[in-house]
């Protein structure tokens, strides 16, 4: 978990109220990604930029869902309003850059638990 | 249908047994198989990836690829409590960003 921090580590909330998660990569990267675990689908990939820019938001639910990254050791995901059903563990994934295996290593955080009433 | 499906468990075994997961999947266009472990309340690490069918070890763990048949394993041998984890494989197309996961094996070894 060290190449990603991820705060807060647990969030409850009610419903309706803007919640806000946070991502620090502190190793480098090409590749930043935002995924949801839940128990009842796994993980699913929310969003994912390059080099800062939004390259994929289709797994984004709704309009309620927001992702922001202002440079390249800061990432943010926004819900407004939220609502119960976001209830899930967030994480936030790095990737160098697929260098000579091709394959996708991924450092994620310790993830965010979010907790909406 | 998901296009990964792995079978959630659990699964509990004695110490030292073998550990036998696996993964099938429908897109033919996956090349690239990774293994994520995941302690509770814990973010998933790469174990071990492979690119295309065959085989590859280390240490105790052994990730398998047939293509042919759509289905990856991952074997531990000489499992130890401290295995106790959260098992999910992974896999992507070639230049593609996007990881589709397997739901994951939650696995406990009994000392």
């Amino acid at each position: 978990d060290a190449g990603v921090i991820q705060s807060p580590r647990h969030e409850v909330t009610e419903m309706g109220q803007e919640v806000t998660l946070r991502c620090k990569p502190i190793s480098g990267h090409d590749y930043l990604f935002w995924y949801r675990q839940t128990m009842m689908r796994g993980l699913e990939l929310l969003i994912y930029f390059n080099n800062n820019v939004p390259i994929d938001d289709s797994g984004m639910p709704e309009d309620r869902f927001s992702a922001k990254m202002p440079n390249a050791s800061f990432s943010t995901l926004k819900i407004q309003p939220s609502e119960p059903r976001d209830s899930a563990v967030y994480f936030c994934a790095i990737d160098p850059g697929q260098g000579a295996s091709g394959a996708n290593v991924l450092t994620f955080g310790a993830g965010s638990r979010l907790t909406v009433l | 249908q998901k296009e990964v499906e792995q079978d959630p468990g659990p699964l509990s075994v004695p110490e030292g047994a073998i550990v036998s997961l696996n993964c099938t999947y429908s897109n033919s266009a996956f090349q690239y198989f990774m293994w994520y472990r995941q302690y509770s309340r814990k973010g998933p690490e790469l174990l071990m990836y492979t690119y295309s069918s065959g085989n590859k070890e280390d240490g105790r763990f052994t990730a398998q690829v047939d293509k042919s048949s759509k289905y990856i394993s991952l074997f531990i041998r000489d499992s130890q409590p401290s295995d106790s984890a959260t098992y999910l494989c992974a896999m992507s197309r070639p230049n593609d960003y996007k990881l589709s996961f397997g739901a994951g094996t939650t696995v406990t070894v009994r000392a």
